[in-house]
């Protein structure tokens, strides 16, 4: 079975420093793995993934991930956070193995606040 | 470019009482599920439909059924609406698995 985990409930960060949000998988074979963000009272907004290639890949925002497939985690960062980062941001992923066609496994979430 | 679409945005029912969340996506997406969303409880799967004519369970499926009614629409059902089902709903659709999934706006649910 697939599975992430998001081990942290709440990051906090002060505008202009860097940003790490944790997250670790478990499938089966090689996963796709994405990012989402939440802003309140809304829906969930793609922010990037990995699907095969270079380790690191660049989303939108400013943001970026970088998949180690020895740890097993894919770890959301940014250079330099700013205040309008501040959301809910959710791992997901997805194990192209899984004969369940296409199963899309969220991790808890992480609550991200960026402070002035 | 409307995306995924869902109806109702709020709904307050009494425990007992049935309901149909609807989800429409004009994507042309294979796959479609259906999401719950509690706090601390990060985004759990309920049913999805990897194609038209297919569903399948996912992680909490009791208490709830899905009609794939076509390739656009896919419905969620509480026949008899529980406290323990309040709840922000969302749909999504994706296409090849590979891809990302676009998500609903979600469905805030209070049952009392």
């Amino acid at each position: 079975a697939q599975s992430v985990a998001q081990p942290e409930d709440q990051v906090n960060v002060a505008e202009g420093n860097p940003l790490t949000v944790k997250c670790t998988y478990s499938v089966s074979g090689n996963p796709y793995l994405f990012w989402y963000v939440q802003y309140p009272n809304r829906g969930l907004q793609f922010l990037l993934k990995y699907i095969t290639g270079d380790n690191l890949v660049k989303g939108s925002y400013g943001f970026e991930a970088e998949f180690n497939k020895s740890q097993t985690s894919f770890h959301l960062k940014k250079p330099s956070a700013l205040v309008s980062d501040s959301a809910l941001y959710f791992c997901a992923v997805r194990d192209p193995n899984n004969n369940a066609g296409n199963m899309l496994t969220f991790g808890g979430g992480t609550r991200l606040m960026v402070k002035p | 470019n409307a995306g995924v679409t869902q109806t109702p945005k709020f709904q307050v029912l009494k425990t007992g009482q049935s309901m149909t969340l609807q989800c429409a996506q004009d994507m042309n997406h294979n796959s479609m599920y259906w999401y719950r969303q509690d706090p601390g409880m990060g985004l759990r799967l309920i049913y999805y439909s990897a194609s038209e004519g297919t569903t399948d369970k996912g992680e909490v499926p009791n208490g709830y059924n899905v009609s794939r009614l076509n390739k656009r629409e896919f419905s969620l059902r509480l026949e008899s609406a529980a406290p323990s089902q309040t709840s922000v709903y969302f749909c999504a659709s994706s296409g090849q698995e590979d891809t990302e999934a676009f998500f609903g706006q979600g469905t805030r649910l209070t049952v009392v």
